[in-house]
């Protein structure tokens, strides 16, 4: 079963602006990763941020985790063409399963 | 660091045939996971394993799915026989401490396509 739901389904935008993902889920978790599919590829993790955590930040990346909300969002900076991608929430309980929400499909043009 | 590794990359089966896939795990990742993807959506988690020993399979149709971790390395899976509906790409995953995860590394996956 899917656990998060992201939002919006797709973005387009310019290079050099920024792309905000936001993701809800269900449950309680113990912890909330964000990661990037290129067609056809693997997933490549980009960043965790744990339960007790409330905002986290990587590079480009910055991830806010609101617990009382179950809601999370990605926030990509100064995008760049490379950024082109999938992007998907998963969700993270004490067994170590993830639970990925359905994605964002994300374009950014030169 | 070496990746995960998966094998084929990509099959072409018809309904009602067999396969199986490969994943070599990160050497000293004692969880590996194998996720189904199918187009447009999110992976969904098929089973995990604990060393050689299941954590999760709820959501592995055991009636026509199975896998395997031989001696806590490797794992195949397998999918006997195929329905149309199993046409997705299949994802295996490693990582190094279900207890304090620090993400899972991905292989690049295998493309199962049932015609």
């Amino acid at each position: 079963s899917q656990q998060g739901e992201e939002d919006p389904q797709a973005l387009s935008i310019q290079e050099g602006e920024n792309a905000t993902m936001n993701c809800s889920y269900k449950t309680s978790i113990n912890n909330l990763q964000w990661y990037r599919q290129n067609s056809g590829r693997g997933l490549v993790h980009l960043i965790l941020i744990r339960s007790n955590e409330r905002e986290k930040h990587s590079g480009r990346l910055r991830v806010t985790l609101d617990t009382s909300k179950k809601s999370s969002s990605l926030l990509i900076t100064a995008s760049r063409a490379a950024d082109t991608a999938s992007y998907f929430c998963a969700t993270g309980v004490n067994t170590g399963k993830l639970i990925f929400g359905q994605g964002t499909t994300l374009q950014v043009k030169p | 660091e070496a990746g995960v590794a998966q094998s084929p990359r990509y099959k072409i089966i018809e309904k009602r045939q067999s396969v199986a896939f490969w994943c070599n795990p990160i050497s000293g990742h004692a969880t590996l996971y194998w996720y189904q993807q199918i187009l447009g959506q999110g992976p969904k988690l098929l089973i995990q394993f604990q060393n050689n020993g299941v954590v999760d399979d709820s959501q592995l149709p055991k009636d026509r799915f199975s896998a395997e971790r031989l001696k806590g390395v490797d794992s195949t899976l397998k999918i006997q026989p195929a329905k149309l509906e199993d046409s997705a790409v299949y994802l295996c995953a490693s990582s190094s401490n279900r207890d304090r995860p620090l993400g899972y590394t991905f292989g690049s996956g295998t493309r199962l396509t049932v015609v």
